[in-house]
């Protein structure tokens, strides 16, 4: 079955701290893969997306993510957390091609809350 | 652009009450799609489609339906509203597959069923 899972429900930590999120997912078939990034009252915000070529993605405000296809993952990091960073993550899956677009596969979510 | 907007912001409904979400995205996206959003479930996809007068069902159809008659419109419709579908509920768009494909999200609707 298709399937997105990250490990970290709820992660608290201090300014400036680092920051790894983690993602594993289950799908047949070449991936894109997502994270996605909701503010509080806000809606949902693209950090970054892999599709083809270098593993490291860098994303908006200094996120990354490193896609291991022999782990099935997809970690978010960040090297020093801002209060601002505080917010819902999601890791998301689709397939490569146009049947598969719009049709993304999400995790549960995980929810960070950085401490000034 | 106004990206993808969605309404009613919220909403309380009966059970047993109908209702329609509205969404609409100015972009000319062919791609739009319905999630909801339960904690701990992260978002699921009711319903997407992949141009006017296309659409298909996603992980959790059931109690939805939609249309698109335009690009630009995206309604999904509650028949008969259940307690179980109390969530909030976003809108989304995209361009196309590929590297291209980005969804843009609404700012979502949240429904209470009593």
């Amino acid at each position: 079955a298709q399937s997105v899972s990250q490990h970290n429900h709820h992660v608290i930590l201090s300014e400036a701290a680092s920051l790894e999120l983690g993602c594993n997912y289950s799908y047949g078939g070449t991936v894109n893969l997502f994270w996605y990034v909701q503010y509080p009252g806000q809606h949902l915000q693209l950090l970054l997306k892999y599709f083809s070529g270098d593993p490291l993605v860098k994303g908006i405000k200094g996120f990354e993510a490193e896609f291991i296809k022999s782990k099935f993952s997809f970690n978010l990091r960040k090297p020093s957390v801002q209060w601002s960073d505080t917010a819902e993550y999601f890791c998301a899956v689709t397939g490569h091609g146009s049947s598969n677009t719009g049709k993304l596969i999400f995790g549960q979510g995980t929810t960070l809350q950085v401490k000034p | 652009n106004a990206g993808v907007t969605q309404t009613p912001k919220f909403q309380v409904l009966k059970t047993g009450q109908s209702m329609t979400l509205q969404c609409a995205q100015d972009m000319n996206h062919e791609y739009m799609s319905w999630y909801r959003q339960d904690p701990g479930m992260g978002l699921r996809l009711i319903h997407y489609s992949v141009g006017a007068g296309i659409t298909d069902q996603g992980e959790v159809p059931n109690g939805y339906n939609v249309s698109r008659s335009t690009t630009e419109d995206f309604p999904l419709r509650l028949l008969s509203a259940a307690p179980s579908q109390t969530s909030v509920y976003f809108c989304a768009s995209s361009y196309g597959g590929g590297p291209q494909e980005t969804q843009y999200f609404g700012p979502g609707t949240r429904l209470l069923v009593l």
